[in-house]
């Protein structure tokens, strides 16, 4: 089983430019989330999916939009990248919202210039 | 919504020596407490959990132990050796009820360094 599987790896925007992380579990995760990293400031939700068909904002929503695809995919789009948005980027999923495991990606590392 | 305050932001120790990090929330519907792990340029892993039903848990060489009155929670690590060394985490949720139900609020993350 891979898990959680991000792509792309590492990525680098010029400002105003647009792209798309992807992310699947092969977990049969009901939840998925979406979460940024930066120094000193742990790791703070962007938008998570409780379950297919539903999304909802996290904390740090402003200047994102996500997709819950299918059970497996769950997508990060940034319309118009900023330098702000430079971060690592998380996805996780986890069985259930609450009190369950979370298991994340390997990370995208997002550099906005 | 719910706070998350983790100290110290780094911790350095001798190996062999013990190591704790603390966290405080500030939501006392708040009932579940994971601890992560975050090596190097890894992702985040879940290495201990408590509930609020609960007072401590052990799992070889750490444990977390949780004051609900105080509304704060600890990370022990004992024996401490090289690989120890990484981010940990603290995070708070509530299971249950609420419109932050579910949402795991992380803690700023503490860098420890074991030194051989």
């Amino acid at each position: 089983n891979a898990g959680v599987t991000q792509t792309p790896k590492f990525q680098v925007l010029k400002t105003g430019q647009s792209m798309t992380l992807q992310c699947a579990q092969d977990m049969n995760h009901n939840s998925m989330y979406w979460y940024r990293q930066d120094p000193g400031m742990g790791l703070r939700l962007i938008y998570y999916s409780a379950s297919e068909g539903t999304t909802d904002k996290g904390e740090v929503p402003n200047g994102y939009n996500v997709s819950r695809l299918n059970k497996r995919e769950f997508s990060l789009r940034l319309e118009s990248a900023a330098p702000s948005q430079t971060s690592v980027y998380f996805c996780a999923s986890s069985v259930a919202l609450g009190g369950t495991e979370a298991f994340f990606g390997q990370g995208t590392r997002l550099t906005v210039v | 919504g719910e706070n998350v305050e983790q100290h110290p932001s780094t911790l350095s120790v001798q190996e062999g020596d013990s190591a704790v990090i603390k966290c405080t929330y500030s939501d006392s519907a708040s009932n579940y407490f994971p601890w992560y792990k975050q090596e190097l340029g890894k992702r985040p892993q879940l290495i201990i959990d408590i509930r609020s039903n609960v007072g401590e848990k052990k799992d070889q060489r750490i444990a977390v132990t949780l004051n609900k009155t105080a509304k704060h929670f600890s990370l022990h690590i004992t024996e401490t050796q090289p690989e120890d060394s990484a981010v940990y985490f603290c995070a708070a949720s509530k299971l249950a009820g609420g419109t932050s139900y579910g949402k795991l609020t992380f803690g700023q993350g503490t860098i420890l360094t074991v030194h051989p």
